[in-house]
């Protein structure tokens, strides 16, 4: 059963980076069906996807945080990353690594998040 | 503000039925499948529906969802205590390229 963790620092000043790293087990992060993302929840709010790569290192971002947001991948050690970086107060929230489910249909390309980790909460202090 | 427009909240008493609905556009549900997640208290997402109607293994045929255009509906019949979570629908979006989520429906069992 495929599980992913993720790891880090919960405390990071403000102006710095925050880094997060999410462990895959039980599967390889090398498969070609899929992409691996990050998906980020502020206190009180709902859920908001931050970027996707896939093993080969091809990444995709939300424009709202390209500036700011680097994903990477290490098929070695079956984990991924992410870096926020210049965090202020905004970036306070829960960080979930997931996995991008592709499924290629006929007429479409069918694409959902499953399994999540359980979530690691980053306070942004000043 | 969410992409994806939620109610948020609902409310309904053991053995009913509710619905959650979510409304989008053309560039994300009116172009592509919708997926639900439920979230415990405290809990980490959950998929729940995915391609606007397929439930994964083990979860329960009390939930069902549909598509219509721009929107989309999350259906729980038979309304049990341990249903009671926050849920969010979540499509693909083509202008985006990436996905987007609606701000959760926060479902009470009174």
């Amino acid at each position: 059963q495929l599980q992913l963790q993720e790891s880090g620092p919960g405390l990071v000043k403000s102006s710095e980076t925050l880094s997060l790293t999410c462990t895959v087990s039980g599967g390889s992060i090398s498969s070609s069906s899929y992409y691996w993302g990050w998906i980020r929840q502020p206190p009180g709010k709902g859920l908001e996807w931050i970027g996707n790569i896939y093993y080969s290192g091809s990444t995709y971002y939300n424009p709202s945080h390209k500036s700011r947001v680097t994903i990477s991948v290490d098929t070695s050690k079956n984990q991924f990353s992410l870096k926020v970086t210049s965090v202020t107060a905004a970036d306070t929230a829960v960080y979930y690594c997931a996995r991008l489910v592709l499924r290629i249909a006929a007429s479409d390309t069918r694409r959902w998040f499953d399994p999540w980790g359980q979530g690691t909460r980053v306070t942004v202090s000043s | 503000q969410s992409v994806l427009t939620q109610p948020p909240s609902a409310s309904g008493t053991p053995g009913q039925r509710v619905t959650i609905s979510c409304s989008g556009s053309r560039s994300n549900i009116g172009s592509n499948t919708v997926n639900w997640y439920q979230q415990l208290p405290g809990r980490a997402p959950k998929l729940l529906i995915y391609s606007n109607n397929q439930r994964p293994s083990g979860v329960p045929d009390r939930f069902s969802g549909s598509k219509s255009g721009t929107s989309a509906s999350l259906a729980i019949r038979g309304l049990q205590s341990e249903d009671e979570s926050d849920y969010y629908c979540a499509a693909w979006d083509d202008s985006l390229n990436g996905p987007v989520f609606g701000g959760g429906t926060k479902l009470t069992v009174l």
